[in-house]
């Protein structure tokens, strides 16, 4: 059964970096058939992709959050993470990790997600 | 980017009911669409994918139809279980996009 499990500070201040790794178990992270991403969603909002990593190290990124986002994998510990820069309110959310089927150069969908943790940028 | 918008954005149906909820796209996608449900608490759940196959598992009252621009989710016999917020998501071409959602509610 593959789960997702994302971890990380649920409170980070403004103007610093968020930061969260997705542990992956019961199921390869080197598999040709997956990319791995995240996903997040604002209180009481929809849901926004963020973006994605295959296990090779290619990316893909929203383009409204490019220039502030950092996807990486380590496939030795079967982890993938997330940075975000210079968070601001508007980046508190709901961050999921999920596994995105699709191979390498197509689209993909999630089909698996992370139960998603709350992360708060206050002061 | 490709904008998907769903309608309604909500509504209130019986126990019991057919009801549809569509989904359009900025530009044809082909059939490069998903479907999800979601209940407050909780991560999405895929329900269909390649706009109308259904994943395992899912109840086969859910179906999904449609290509290009134009798609709908169909639960053909409602449950008490399905009031939740339904979502559509791209996969044509990045960056992935989803649409507003649906939030079926008690009457």
């Amino acid at each position: 059964q593959l789960q997702l499990q994302e971890s990380g500070p649920g409170l980070v201040k403004p103007l610093e970096t968020l930061s969260l790794t997705c542990t992956v178990s019961g199921g390869s992270i080197s598999s040709s058939s997956y990319y791995w991403g995240w996903i997040r969603q604002p209180p009481g909002k929809g849901l926004e992709w963020i973006g994605s990593i295959y296990y090779s190290g290619s990316t893909y990124y929203n383009p409204s959050l490019k220039s502030r986002v950092t996807i990486s994998v380590d496939t030795s510990k079967s982890q993938f993470s997330l940075k975000l820069s210079s968070v601001t309110a508007a980046d508190t959310a709901v961050y999921y990790c999920a596994r995105h089927y699709g191979y390498f150069g197509s689209g993909s969908y999630p089909d698996y997600w992370g139960l998603g943790t709350l992360v708060t940028v206050s002061s | 980017a490709i904008w998907m918008t769903q309608s309604p954005s909500s509504f209130s149906a019986s126990t019991g009911d057919r009801v549809t909820i569509t989904c359009r796209a900025s530009q044809g996608i082909s059939s490069y669409l998903a479907w999800y449900q979601q209940k407050p608490g909780r991560a999405p759940n895929l329900l269909i994918y390649a706009a109308s196959t259904l994943q395992s598992g899912v109840p086969s009252r859910f179906s999904g139809s449609g290509s290009g621009t134009d798609f709908t989710l169909t639960i053909s016999c409602l449950q008490s279980e399905d009031f939740a917020t339904y979502y559509c998501q791209q996969y044509y071409s990045y960056p992935l996009t989803f649409g507003g959602g649906t939030k079926v509610e008690i009457k």
